[in-house]
């Protein structure tokens, strides 16, 4: 079955600290992997994206994910996190065949000062 | 600006009386979508449209319609709503396939009494 897991629900990380948001992934095709954020009251946002190439891949807002297909994973990191990244983050994964995304649980990023 | 735009944004109805969430798009995208978003259980689809007058049932169809009479527009229609579609609704656009990024609307948050 096709699925997106997000192990954390939450994750709290002291500001200035770096961090590492964890995704895996169970798909049949190559996958397309995304990364979204959703900042409270907000709609979703693309932080970066994955389809082929450098497995390292640079996003807005300084943040960076690494795709290793022996894994199955797709996680997000940034080095030194401030307190406006304080939000929700969702991966995703599709298909060049197909429009729809199969979406993560999502995992609340907790700032503290 | 480029944007997906969603009204209302809050809505407190009450079970049975039926109700449309407007979406509209200026992007001339032709794939839209709506989500519902529940705590711990990320965004699921619940309707899709690959263009005019071509509509599909997403993974939690049951209890909406969809209408997608023009290109910018694809409203959400709850016939009968009940308390279990209480919840936070999204509508996104995107203009190709699976590896293409999704716009977001702000959100739409009903609640059903």
């Amino acid at each position: 079955a096709q699925s997106v897991t997000q192990p954390d629900i939450h994750i709290t990380v002291s500001e200035g600290a770096s961090l590492e948001l964890r995704c895996n992934y169970s798909y049949g095709a190559t996958p397309y992997l995304f990364w979204y954020v959703q900042s409270p009251g907000q709609g979703l946002q693309l932080l970066l994206k994955y389809f082929s190439g450098d497995t390292l891949v640079q996003g807005i807002k300084g943040f960076e994910a690494e795709f290793k297909r022996s894994q199955s994973s797709f996680n997000l990191r940034k080095p030194s996190v401030h307190w406006s990244d304080a939000a929700e983050y969702f991966c995703a994964v599709g298909a060049r065949s197909n429009y729809q995304l199969i979406w993560g649980a999502g995992t609340k990023l907790i700032i503290k000062p | 600006e480029a944007q997906v735009t969603q009204n209302p944004r809050y809505l407190i109805t009450v079970t049975g009386k039926k109700l449309t969430v407007t979406c509209s798009q200026n992007m001339n995208h032709e794939y839209m979508s709506w989500y519902r978003q529940d705590p711990g259980l990320g965004l699921r689809q619940i309707y899709y449209s690959m263009n005019v007058e071509v509509t599909d049932k997403g993974d939690v169809p049951e209890g909406y319609k969809v209408s997608r009479k023009e290109k910018r527009n694809f409203p959400l229609i709850l016939e009968s709503p009940s308390p279990n579609q209480t919840s936070l609704y999204f509508c996104a656009s995107t203009s190709g396939l699976g590896q293409d990024t999704q716009y977001f609307g702000p959100g739409t948050r009903l609640t059903v009494l």
